[in-house]
């Protein structure tokens, strides 16, 4: 199965309040992991990233938690905006023998944001 | 900069022809990506490469094929359509696997086979 997945596939939240996505992973061996948003037809957007030796990272609006006891991911956006509405993708990277791997993704969240 | 440019974005195949998805890069990266996206999926890895001449399979390269003669050009080729190929495409491209550094995505091409 998949390394990466995660524990909500839709989200819908009341424009202003704050959006949680979460996303779960099984390889202790990630080292590095990116939240993407993808409007309909659209590529992935890069949000923010986090390294393994932090445990939280902020941007505008959004922060992202680590928590590798439990290998759990989760993405936070404040005052959540119809503008936010989009599909979220969490993704790792693997650190291997013979260095990282390519990103893996999650099957993604659908925020809907609600006027 | 145009970032990365993948055509075309859309077509439509009949079952056993063959085409050839371009993607491009002007950011001088390294490392380039050709991932699908199925409706309602994450994204899969189809073929990688890691700088010109290189190239590597991801997760689901059978029925692809890749090549990389220079820095900026990755075009991904279909020899013998299948109706599993249906799909969204997206050519990808970063300076690095990781690290800081994030990876910029084409627009997507959407392939149907029939």
């Amino acid at each position: 199965g998949e390394s990466v997945g995660l524990h909500l596939p839709t989200l819908s939240v009341q424009e202003g309040d704050n959006s949680i996505i979460n996303c779960a992973y099984s390889n202790s061996a990630s080292d590095y992991f990116i939240w993407y948003k993808q409007e309909s037809g659209k590529g992935p957007q890069f949000i923010i990233d986090i390294r393994s030796n932090m445990d939280k990272r902020q941007g505008q609006r959004v922060t992202v938690l680590l928590n590798k006891t439990v290998k759990h991911l989760s993405l936070q956006i404040a005052a959540t905006q119809p503008g936010d509405s989009a599909v979220y993708f969490c993704a790792e990277n693997i650190r291997g023998n013979s260095g990282n791997t390519p990103l893996v993704f999650g099957k993604g969240t659908r925020l809907s944001v609600i006027a | 900069n145009a970032g990365v440019t993948q055509t075309p974005k859309f077509r439509i195949l009949k079952i056993g022809q063959s085409m050839t998805l371009q993607c491009t890069q002007d950011m001088n990266h390294n490392y380039m990506y050709w991932y699908r996206q199925d409706p309602g999926m994450g994204l899969k890895l189809i073929y990688y490469s890691v700088g010109a001449g290189i190239t590597d399979k991801g997760e689901v390269p059978n029925g692809y094929n890749v090549s990389r003669s220079t820095t900026e050009d990755f075009p991904l080729r279909l020899e013998l359509a299948a109706p599993s190929q249906t799909s969204v495409y997206f050519c990808a491209s970063s300076y690095s696997w990781a690290s800081g550094n994030t990876i910029y995505f084409g627009e997507g091409s959407w392939l149907t086979v029939v």
